[in-house]
């Protein structure tokens, strides 16, 4: 079956740590990966998609990168957190549901 | 620039209708879709429009018309489970590229 994991579920984490969510996809091959950041009552902000290995499109410059090492893997990465870094986190993957994106359970972090 | 445009808030009774609406304002269109997110949960899918009408879920529908850039998704039957914000969301382009997301509806359900 097909399946997305996205861990951890939720992070605490200092000002000026780094940062590393993976999410990874079962069940299929060469899928479309977005990483999305919701903040507190707002809607979700698209950070980076993927349509393959080492392709990576950014949407919003900011204090973060994203990677795609395999196929199935999703990382979205910081060097250095800011407060602002806060918010919930989430991984989708369009392929399983027709025209509609199928979102990993989400990372809540808190930058202190 | 894109912008989808909803109502922050909706409330409504046990067993009445809704409609959110959302108007839409991007350099393409690909489709509007729906999603649901319960409080502290990952959205889920619930609708898609390509063409202009409507398209019937169970208790949910999703209407489309594209010459106004607008859509509404309509629930009937509230139920308290349905207490959740809900999200409209377009592709301009064909698969590939991402979903852009309305700041989302906040639907309370009251018994």
């Amino acid at each position: 079956s097909q399946t997305i994991h996205q861990w951890p579920a939720t992070l605490v984490q200092p000002v000026g740590s780094p940062l590393s969510l993976e999410c990874t996809v079962e069940g299929t091959s060469n899928p479309n990966l977005y990483w999305y950041r919701q903040a507190a009552g707002r809607g979700l902000q698209l950070l980076f998609y993927s349509v393959g290995i080492g392709q990576i499109s950014s949407e919003v410059p900011q204090n973060l990168s994203a990677s795609r090492p395999q196929d199935r893997q999703f990382i979205l990465s910081s060097k250095k957190l800011l407060l602002s870094d806060s918010g919930f986190y989430l991984c989708a993957w369009d392929g399983q549901i027709n025209y509609g994106y199928t979102f990993g359970s989400g990372t809540r972090l808190t930058v202190v | 620039g894109q912008s989808l445009e909803q109502p922050s808030e909706v409330t409504a009774v046990e067993g009445a209708i809704v409609q959110i609406n959302c108007t839409y304002q991007t350099s393409g269109f690909y489709g509007l879709s729906w999603y649901q997110q319960h409080d502290g949960g990952a959205p889920t899918f619930l609708s898609y429009n390509a063409l202009d009408g409507l398209e019937e879920t169970g208790r949910f529908s999703s209407f489309l018309s594209r010459s106004d850039s607008y859509g509404y998704l309509l629930l009937q039957e509230l139920q308290m489970k349905d207490s959740a914000s809900y999200f409209c969301a377009v592709r301009e382009n064909q698969a590939g590229t991402a979903l852009i997301f309305g700041k989302g509806t906040t639907l309370s359900v009251s018994s």
